[in-house]
């Protein structure tokens, strides 16, 4: 059973770029979460999505950031005209069932973004 | 505002000695409290999670955590630790906030001395 995958696991970009990062949760799973760490820093909520919607983008920037979780195929965070502060580490994570029950998550290994 | 704190950037201990890795919460009802543990490079592994019930909270890799309401606490605990623990340990909080999401800690690092 494989877990969440996430590619490219590494990624550089220069300023103004676009940056694409997939995620495809564990089978089966419907609920998707996006997630930024930066550097010696926690773990910051994105987005959370099911299979065609958004339900929560509270976390994500106004500007730049958006992303899918379509029919078919992997959830896609996408970042346009990339910035240096953009450089961080992406983490996909899926769950079975939504949070209201207390399910954990199960984590992708990372895109880890460079923007130079 | 609901939030989890953990107030030690790091952690050292012995091989062999008895851990801690302290984490605090602050929510409006009652908390659904986790610990995950990140190696190098990699993506959050579970490690226990408390819902309700037995305060006393057993996981994965022999670790256990304690659930304190009046402390508001959930330290994360393990009797004999190993170098191979070494690694950063997040707390978590589920909160609603818009709708139901982690909150995590900012995370921390235990270095586990042979």
């Amino acid at each position: 059973n494989a877990g969440v995958m996430q590619n490219p696991r590494h990624l550089v970009r220069r300023r103004g770029q676009e940056a694409r990062l997939r995620c495809s949760p564990m089978k089966g799973h419907s609920h998707v979460y996006w997630y930024r760490q930066l550097p010696e820093e926690g773990l910051k909520f994105m987005v959370y999505l099911q299979k065609e919607n958004i339900i929560d983008e509270s976390g994500m920037p106004k500007e730049r950031f958006s992303a899918e979780f379509p029919k078919e195929g992997p959830s896609i965070l996408r970042i346009q005209q990339v910035v240096r502060g953009d450089s961080a580490a992406y983490f996909c994570a899926s769950s079975l069932l939504g949070l209201a029950g207390a399910n954990e998550q199960f984590f992708g290994p990372g895109t880890r973004l460079t923007v130079l | 505002a609901q939030s989890v704190a953990q107030p030690e950037d790091q952690v050292n201990v012995a091989e062999g000695n008895p851990l801690t890795v302290k984490c605090t919460y602050s929510v409006s009802g009652n908390p659904y409290l986790f610990w995950y543990v990140q190696y190098p490079n990699r993506g959050l592994q579970f490690l226990l999670k408390y819902i309700t019930g037995d305060n006393l909270v057993k996981g994965s890799y022999g670790f256990e955590a304690e659930f304190n309401k009046s402390q508001t606490s959930f330290h994360l605990k393990k009797p004999s630790a190993l170098v191979s623990d070494s690694a950063l340990y997040f707390c978590a909080v589920i909160a609603l906030s818009g709708t139901y999401k982690y909150i995590f800690g900012t995370g921390t690092r235990l270095k586990v001395l042979a």
